[in-house]
């Protein structure tokens, strides 16, 4: 499952898929990108970060994708599982102190 | 061990009262937040401190005043709670390598 082209607020996927989020930030200063998890009645929990002076970077079963020529993040998570169902937010940062907040996303997914 | 403890976790009042929420992080950062997250779940930052020192206020109104008496602590007072304030108020702290760390939150409910 894909959130296509700017942000959509909602993603719905089937388990085992791969699930992309994407997210466009607004600050062509920033220079440190942030995923986070949000699960229900919980804080951010942060997922993987990338800096600026790099195109793509991997961890567990999660890539995430800068371009900043459009200056657009994107999320993707392999094989997705129910856990994963959360809502996920980019963050952008320029290293003054303020880590700005895009609109999240809420993922689901189906059994 | 929490990392990022706040409390209390749920708080209902009536208008025009003062209420304050309580934060502590035992992660040694130098640097604390609270950030506010609306019923869209919209994250904005609203205060930034560094080692006890205000740095950031996003045009909060000052009913709101937080209150730093050490690194390890930020605390958030607010004054003539308006029914506008209801919302889910997350301390975070900044210091590693890995981004932000968010307390659970406090869901401040006004009636």
């Amino acid at each position: 499952g894909e959130s296509v082209g700017l942000h959509l607020p909602t993603l719905s996927v089937q388990e085992g898929d791969n699930s992309i989020i994407n997210c466009a930030y607004s600050n062509s200063a920033s220079d440190y990108f942030i995923w986070y998890k949000q699960e229900s009645g919980k804080g951010p929990q942060f997922i993987i970060d990338i800096r600026s002076n790099m195109d793509k970077r991997q961890g567990q079963r999660v890539t995430v994708l800068l371009n900043k020529t459009v200056k657009h993040l994107s999320l993707q998570i392999a094989a997705t599982q129910p856990g994963d169902s959360a809502v996920y937010f980019c963050a952008e940062n320029k290293n003054d102190y303020k880590l700005s907040f895009g609109a999240g996303t809420t993922v689901t997914v189906r059994a | 061990d929490t990392a990022v403890s706040q409390t209390p976790k749920y708080l209902v009042t009536q208008m025009g009262n003062d209420k304050s929420i309580k934060c502590e992080q035992n992660l040694g950062h130098d640097t604390m937040y609270w950030y506010k997250q609306d019923s869209k779940k919209f994250l904005k930052i609203m205060f930034s401190y560094n080692n006890k020192e205000l740095i950031i206020n996003e045009t909060v109104p000052n009913r709101f005043s937080p209150k730093s008496p050490d690194k390890a602590h930020l605390n958030l007072h607010i004054n003539s709670l308006e029914l506008g304030d209801s919302a889910v108020y997350f301390c975070a702290s900044s210091g590693g390598s890995k981004g932000y760390t968010f307390g659970s939150g406090t869901r401040l409910t006004v009636v």
